[in-house]
């Protein structure tokens, strides 16, 4: 059974940083990309950044360009994002996403996560 | 960029009707790359559709999806109780990789 569980959220001040991981299991990590997604209060879903299966490709919405980085430890079957500079309309719910294959394009989401709460206060 | 856009932005129906939900994209899809997810309050997204008419493992046939190009569709027919919830479309075939539509609320009254 694939699972994945975000941990890392909170609460941290404007201009702080914070680090989340997302812990996978139930299937070959390695073999697929991973993304987070979050999800503002009361909003739709807004994809942040993706990360291919080996790490080779890796792209971010504008929104949070310069500012988060997405990585991963395959041997830790993890998936991170260390965010910085973090303002209050980064607060939101952030979601690990499974991608269908190891590449960053062509692929949807097939599993997520129960989210983890970032909340930046101004 | 591709930017989609959902109508309508809510819909209130009864069980046993049929509904169907839009998603326009700005310019054209790459390759029908395009899913739809299912979100109940309190849960995280259920994927429903992908290459925009291929249902996912488990989703009853009730759920159908159609399009292509710029114009794509969710039909939900004999509409239950446990149907309501919120509907986003994405793209995952263009630059950038994922973009999702701002959500359609359907509401079963």
């Amino acid at each position: 059974e694939v699972q994945l569980v975000e941990s890392g959220g909170g609460l941290v001040q404007s201009g702080g940083s914070l680090r989340l991981s997302c812990a996978a299991s139930g299937f070959t990590f390695i073999n697929y990309a991973m993304a987070w997604v979050r999800q503002a209060p009361g909003k739709g879903l807004e994809w942040v950044a993706v990360i291919s299966g080996g790490s080779g490709n890796i792209y971010y919405a504008d929104s949070v360009k310069g500012r988060f980085t997405i990585s991963r430890a395959n041997s830790k079957n993890t998936m991170y994002l260390q965010m910085n500079s973090l303002r209050a309309e980064d607060t939101a719910l952030y979601y690990c996403a499974k991608e269908t294959g190891y590449m960053v394009r062509g692929n949807y989401f097939d599993y997520w996560g129960q989210g983890t709460l970032v909340t930046v206060s101004s | 960029e591709i930017v989609l856009t959902q109508s309508p932005g809510t819909l209130s129906l009864s069980p046993g009707e049929r509904v169907t939900l839009s998603c326009r994209a700005s310019q054209s899809v790459s390759g029908t790359y395009l899913a739809w997810y299912q979100q109940k309050p309190g849960q995280a997204p259920r994927l429903l559709i992908y290459g925009a008419s291929s249902r996912a493992t488990g989703i009853p046939d009730r759920f159908s999806g159609s399009g292509s190009g710029t114009d794509f569709t969710l039909t939900i027919s004999r509409l239950e109780p446990e149907d309501s919830a919120v509907y986003y479309c994405q793209q995952y075939g263009s630059s950038p990789p994922h973009a999702f539509g701002q959500g359609t609320k359907l509401e079963i009254k």
